[in-house]
């Protein structure tokens, strides 16, 4: 079975400061990989995606995230942060079951953007 | 619907008492999903149908818990004699059949309190 371990559960801070949310996935064969978004009182919003091709994959605001086989890693990356990206950070990786693609999520990361 | 659709959005149940939780999935959606989330913890995967058929209940914590999905569309959720430890949001997700690697919609989530 898959797993996913994002290595932090918090991460503060300032700012216009870059960050780097990591995460790791379990499995060595071919997988799909995910970064999910919740804020406060919402439900989960797919962010970004990677299924195949190029290893870097970026969202319309301004986060990107690498793939990396050989480490299995999918850190999720943005240069500068504003106070609206304050919310939980859900990495996933698929798991094919009966001819569909279940996810499966890590614990999250609390991004905290201070002023 | 434009999107996944859950309700009640908040329920508090004594314990004890039976509860049941409806999701509406984007119109044509052939995949379904039901995750349980528990304060500060990632998505866990509970159960999922493929139309009507419920092809995985792995992931379903007790036989107090019962999933249906009898048309294809509209899914319950049920809970019988409800515990503290079902405490958690409870979140809907669905997905076209080709939608592969593609991501899923998720709804906001039904918040159940066990009291």
């Amino acid at each position: 079975a898959q797993s996913v371990t994002q290595l932090d559960s918090q991460v503060p801070v300032f700012e216009e400061a870059p960050v780097e949310l990591r995460c790791n996935y379990s499995s060595s064969v071919s997988v799909y990989l995910f970064w999910y978004v919740q804020y406060p009182n919402q439900g989960l919003q797919l962010l970004l995606k990677y299924l195949s091709g190029s290893t870097l994959v970026e969202s319309i605001n301004g986060f990107e995230a690498e793939f990396n086989k050989s480490q299995t890693s999918f850190h999720l990356r943005k240069p500068s942060v504003h106070i609206s990206d304050t919310a939980e950070y859900f990495c996933a990786v698929s798991e094919l079951i009966q001819g569909a693609q279940k996810l499966v999520f890590g614990q999250g990361t609390r991004l905290t953007i201070n002023p | 619907g434009a999107g996944v659709s859950q309700s009640p959005r908040y329920k508090v149940a004594k314990r004890g008492q039976d509860v049941a939780l409806r999701c509406d999935p984007i119109s044509g959606h052939v995949s379904l999903f039901w995750y349980q989330q528990a304060l500060g913890q990632g998505p866990e995967f509970l159960t999922y149908f493929q139309n009507e058929a419920q092809l995985d209940k792995s992931g379903l914590p007790s036989d107090r818990f019962f999933a249906e999905r009898p048309e294809g569309s509209v899914s319950t959720l049920k809970i019988q004699r409800t515990q503290q430890e079902d405490s958690a949001v409870y979140l809907c997700a669905s997905s076209s059949w080709t939608a592969g690697g593609g991501g899923y919609t998720f709804g906001s989530g039904t918040r159940l309190t066990v009291v």
